[in-house]
């Protein structure tokens, strides 16, 4: 069964550190998505690849947040500097555009506890 | 723009009984919908979808799902649940309007627990 792989599973650092989190897609995926999962926010959209571009990051901080695709098969997402409030569960998820009836694929996701 | 509505945060049901999760939607033309579980310390697993066709659309671990235009609802279902479907149930729609976006619209969950 083809993954979505998301290193590392846990990260726990202190404020003001940098983070970075890593997914690999499933090969042949085209898009790619960050999102965030927090007890009182829900799952939210950060930012959107498609063919390694950025089509949207409207919902990522802009100030400490940064997310790009080296490659095809691999896609970071850095905080820098981290800060407690960034505590939550990054899932990264992808797909194939153009198949718009199939659903995202998502990872098991990378918990960060900032300290 | 696209949202979906999930007006339970969690249902209680005992096992062997039938169980529903219940989703609304808002778009623009005809949906996607698609329904995914997430168990604890796992990402979302995709269940079952409806883009066209059936209205009852039947998906993983005896899911099945009722997509109701008129009342633009996409309702989960199990006629009888287990102790292993606890976990945290999402539904998500896409318009096909914005199908060029590919972004998906998910609710804010549902918790199940089914108890023994």
């Amino acid at each position: 069964d083809a993954r979505v792989t998301q290193t590392p599973r846990h990260k726990v650092t202190e404020m003001g550190q940098e983070v970075t989190m890593r997914c690999q897609p499933i090969l042949g995926h085209n898009t790619v998505f960050w999102y965030r999962q927090t007890m009182m926010q829900g799952l939210e959209l950060l930012a959107y690849f498609r063919n390694r571009a950025p089509l949207d990051d409207s919902g990522m901080p802009k100030d400490r947040f940064s997310a790009e695709m080296p490659d095809a098969t691999l896609a970071t997402l850095k905080i820098q500097p981290s800060e407690p409030r960034d505590s939550a569960v990054y899932f990264c998820a992808s797909g194939l555009a153009g198949q718009t009836d199939q659903p995202q694929h998502f990872g098991d996701g990378t918990r960060l506890s900032i300290l | 723009a696209q949202s979906v509505a999930q007006p339970e945060d969690q249902v209680n049901v005992a096992e062997g009984n039938p169980l529903t999760v219940k989703c609304t939607y808002s778009v623009s033309g005809n949906p996607y919908l698609f329904w995914y579980v997430q168990y604890p310390n796992r990402g979302l697993q995709f269940l079952l979808k409806y883009i066209t066709g059936d209205n009852l659309v039947k998906g993983s671990y005896g899911f099945e799902a009722e997509f109701n235009k008129s009342q633009t609802s996409f309702h989960l279902k199990k006629p009888s649940a287990l102790v292993s479907d606890s976990a945290l149930y999402f539904c998500a729609v896409r318009g096909r309007k914005e199908s060029n976006d590919y972004k998906l619209s998910f609710g804010a969950g549902t918790t199940v627990t089914v108890r023994a």
